[in-house]
């Protein structure tokens, strides 16, 4: 049961491009979870998705941020035109997401964004 | 929010030592999980306690919660070098979201 893959491992963009992050879940999992990570801090909550659903995208930026879970597929983490302050690690997460709503969370290895 | 404060920010300490981290929290939890992180890779979940639970134990971790100060503590016994990372408490609220603490950088001098 292969774990949580998340590709591009690293990415490149130029200020004013596009950054499409994948997440494929664990087997099973039907539960994702966005988080981005500044150098020496702690994981920041983006938001929060179920298939074909958005449950929490509290922590998303207002602008040029989208995320999406369809049906078949892996989740994309989407950022348009990046800027110099997106540069970050990206980590996707996955859960079974128990009955009482409890569970751990399964990280992929994350995605390094550094935008020039 | 119920976000995870730990304390202290960093610490060192020497092979075979136990380090102890602790983690505050603001409101009401359902549980209260503990996740390690080395260097340049993903967390990986060490340890979860639930709301009603006081004390657990997986092997040479022991995680302690109080409700009533909204605190937890994560003991590692016998450190090791390779122990060295970065630790976080994630508090879980009713809305399944996980909230995480800035981390704990621990060194352990072989």
């Amino acid at each position: 049961n292969a774990g949580v893959m998340q590709n591009p491992r690293h990415l490149v963009r130029r200020r004013g491009q596009e950054a499409r992050l994948r997440c494929s879940p664990m087997k099973g999992h039907s539960h994702v979870y966005w988080y981005r990570q500044l150098p020496e801090e702690g994981l920041k909550f983006m938001v929060y998705l179920q298939k074909e659903n958005i449950i929490d995208e509290s922590g998303m930026p207002k602008e040029r941020f989208s995320a999406e879970f369809p049906k078949e597929g892996p989740s994309i983490l989407r950022i348009q035109q990046v800027v110099r302050g997106d540069s970050a690690a990206y980590f996707c997460a996955s859960s079974p997401r128990l009955a009482d709503g409890t569970g751990e969370l399964f990280f992929g290895e994350g995605s390094r964004l550094t935008v020039l | 929010s119920q976000q995870g404060e730990e304390d202290p920010q960093a610490l060192s300490i020497q092979e075979g030592e136990n380090a102890t981290m602790n983690c505050s929290y603001k409101t009401s939890i359902n549980n209260l999980q503990w996740y390690r992180q080395n260097s340049g890779r993903g967390l990986v979940h060490l340890i979860l306690i639930r709301s009603n639970e006081r004390e657990k134990h997986s092997g040479r971790l022991r995680v302690t919660l109080d409700t009533s100060k909204k605190s937890s503590s994560l003991l590692i016994t016998a450190s090791r070098a390779a122990d060295t990372a970065s630790y976080f408490c994630a508090a879980t609220g009713a809305n399944s979201k996980l909230t995480f603490g800035k981390g704990i950088t621990l060194s352990v001098r072989p």
